[in-house]
């Protein structure tokens, strides 16, 4: 059963870059590595994706370590409105890869 | 506006009614799913659907739990009997591609509290 682990809670200040590392010791070798955002109130969203390496989109960046047994999300110059909850996810191998998800990371951004 | 939809958005219910939710996915999207979450926690999986096909249903889900996707587009979740166990959001998301770990579209869900 894949799984991640990710911190239960972070906080940051408004400008700041937020780095959130996920662990995910029994990847398989096709999973790729998802992370979604959560709003209260509100379905999650897709952030980013990512194999290997590293990949950046307007919103965010994911690094992805050769071993790919951990993965770290990164937030530039955060606002008020990233506190949010993210989650990453990678693919369960036993229930046709349906995505398990954990708990998230609550990310609080103050002033 | 083109993204999923649900309805409604709040219901309130006594315990032993049955509810009816209603998932309206992307237009073009093959796939739909339904997740149920609480307060603090992730989305736990439902069901999901490969147009009208359900593939797969959570070892976990009561049978007072039942999803239809009858012509392929729209989809409804019901529950017999609610018991307060059910209060939740649930989300209904959907998707386009075939491969595993593929972007979901989710709606805002549907929070249900039963009394």
């Amino acid at each position: 059963l894949a799984k991640t682990t990710q911190p239960i809670s972070m906080d940051s200040y408004e400008g700041q870059e937020v780095n959130i590392t996920c662990s995910h010791n029994n990847i398989a070798t096709n999973d790729y590595i998802t992370w979604y955002q959560q709003f209260p109130s509100q379905g999650p969203r897709f952030i980013i994706q990512g194999y290997k390496t590293k990949v950046t989109n307007e919103v965010a960046s994911l690094f992805i370590p050769a071993d790919r047994k951990s993965s770290t999300l990164s937030l530039p110059r955060v606002s008020l409105s990233d506190t949010a909850v993210y989650y990453c996810l990678v693919g369960d191998r036993d229930s046709n890869y349906q995505l398990i998800w954990g708990a998230g990371t609550k990310l609080i951004i103050k002033p | 506006d083109t993204g999923v939809s649900q309805d409604p958005r709040h219901k309130i219910t006594k315990r032993g009614q049955n509810v009816t939710f209603r998932c309206d996915p992307i237009s073009e999207h093959n796939r739909l799913y339904w997740y149920r979450q609480t307060l603090g926690q992730g989305p736990e999986f439902l069901t999901y659907f490969q147009n009208e096909a359900q593939l797969e249903k959570s070892r976990l889900l009561s049978d007072r739990f039942s999803a239809e996707r009858p012509k392929g587009s729209f989809s409804t979740l019901e529950i017999q009997r609610t018991e307060q166990g059910d209060s939740a959001m649930y989300l209904c998301a959907s998707s386009l591609a075939m491969r595993p770990n593929e972007k979901l579209f989710f709606g805002s869900g549907t929070q249900l509290s039963v009394l």
